[in-house]
């Protein structure tokens, strides 16, 4: 089955304390991202990447790493968490190719990240 | 820079009622224009796309056109079902070199029996 995944789906952790987050996705997509979805402020991206070993940052960066050292997964790193992160994550991945922007992003099921 | 505005929630509307939420974007150059449902407790699904003026995006019975006019992209469905409860994000893509997809703050939506 065609699918983003990611891991954990919930982490509750404290202040400082680095964590990472997986996405893996089986659809040999080039493009993936992360996003973070707040209560009345939608989703916005954190960071992204065209292809494995070129990332690049989104509207909300401050606080994050990513890596793409292999075409089906992009991490995200939070190496010191503070409490404003506290949110919920999604990764999603798409084709990437001309014409692209049209194409459809395919959405993990989200973490749930508390961080005390 | 890009962005959407979709109508705030939360919609409550009984079964078999006619369904508008509605959704207008500021963008450079030619967007494509997505919905995006999702619900409870999972990740987004696409729900219906366009890619150009006058284009009309459809699927499981919602339907949603393009219009370069009036920078809208209101989604409707002529009967909604309890089953389509969920949060509805319009949102748009203007490629480039990143294709982030700039989204509305979400509609919720209850359908009451």
């Amino acid at each position: 089955e065609a699918q983003v995944t990611q891991n954990p789906r919930y982490l509750i952790t404290v202040t400082g304390k680095k964590l990472t987050v997986t996405c893996s996705q089986n659809m040999n997509h080039e493009y993936m991202s992360w996003y973070r979805q707040d209560p009345g402020l939608g989703l916005r991206q954190i960071y992204y990447s065209m292809n494995v070993e070129v990332t690049d940052k989104g509207d909300v960066p401050e606080g994050y790493k990513v890596s793409r050292k292999e075409k089906r997964n992009f991490p995200l790193i939070l190496e010191s968490p503070s409490p404003n992160q506290t949110s919920l994550y999604f990764c999603a991945s798409s084709l990437n190719r001309a014409g692209a922007s049209s194409n459809e992003q395919f959405f993990g099921p989200g973490t749930r990240l508390t961080v005390l | 820079g890009n962005s959407v505005t979709q109508m705030e929630g939360p919609v409550t509307l009984s079964e078999e009622a006619f369904l508008t939420i509605n959704c207008t974007y500021t963008a450079t150059g030619y967007p494509s224009l997505f919905w995006y449902v999702q619900y409870p407790g999972e990740g987004l699904q696409l729900l219906l796309k366009a890619t150009k003026a006058d284009d009309k995006g459809s699927n499981k019975g919602f339907e949603a056109t393009y219009r370069k006019e009036t920078t809208s992209f209101h989604l409707e469905k002529g009967s909604v079902q309890v089953s389509d409860s969920a949060v509805y994000f319009c949102a748009l893509s203007s490629g480039g070199s990143n294709y982030k997809l700039t989204f509305g703050k979400g509609t919720l939506l209850t359908v009451n029996p």
